[in-house]
């Protein structure tokens, strides 16, 4: 079965502080990861795919496959970065999308 | 950008209403939109894909006879939920996937907040 685990419902930081928000997954063939974001009162949209390996707003994600996680890092927080997060994972080319629970991260001045 | 136009954003209306919630992709084609439903503090559950010009793929759990999909066009998709009970109040969310080669992200809507009486 396809699962996506957020463990933390709340993450709160200080302002420059580094930030992980944790994700782990458990699928049996080859996922693709996803993080979403929601800032308050705004759409819910993409921030990065982990197949692109990109850099996005100072976040990035690496998959590993051992731990079957795709935890989200930034290294200092800014205080924008106030928003939910949900960690998704769909089948490689597929449509669907899981979606794990969603964190919200606060990021304090 | 892509935009996804989900309407209306609320609906209260008493019990044995059929309600119906729109997805509009407004500047790009969508072959295919997801529908979504969010209980209060839990994750966005996929309820149906919706393909354009063919019948919708429900999720497993899901009574495709109370929740109608229909996806005429390739700009908008309609989930009418039939004779709705309190049970069915949730937040629906939609999601279009625009047409094309590779990779195309899901863009979504605001969502719609069902409040059944």
């Amino acid at each position: 079965a396809q699962r996506v685990t957020q463990p933390e419902k709340l993450l709160s930081v200080f302002k420059g502080a580094p930030v992980e928000l944790k994700c782990n997954y458990s699928y049996s063939g080859s996922p693709e990861l996803f993080w979403y974001v929601q800032y308050s009162r705004q759409r819910l949209q993409l921030l990065l795919r982990h197949i692109s390996r990109e850099s996005i707003k100072g976040f990035t994600a690496d998959l590993n496959k051992g731990e079957t996680s795709f935890h989200l890092k930034k290294p200092f927080a800014q205080e924008e970065d106030s928003a939910m997060y949900y960690c998704a994972l769909s089948r490689k080319g597929g449509n669907k999308l899981v979606f794990g629970a969603g964190t919200i991260l606060r990021v304090k001045s | 950008g892509a935009v996804v136009s989900q309407h209306p954003s609320r609906v209260i209306c008493k019990s044995g209403t059929s309600v119906k919630i729109e997805c509009r992709s407004l500047d790009f084609q969508a072959t295919t939109m997801f529908w979504y439903r969010q209980f209060p503090k839990q994750s966005l559950m996929l309820m149906a894909t919706s393909n354009e010009g063919s019948k919708a793929t429900y999720e497993q759990g899901v009574e495709k006879d109370k929740f109608l999909i229909n996806h005429a066009s390739l700009t908008l998709s309609t989930l009418t939920v039939t004779s709705a009970h309190p049970e069915d109040s949730s937040f629906y969310i939609c999601s279009a996937r625009e047409s094309g080669q590779g990779y195309q992200p899901q863009h979504f809507g605001d969502g719609t907040r069902l409040s059944i009486l």
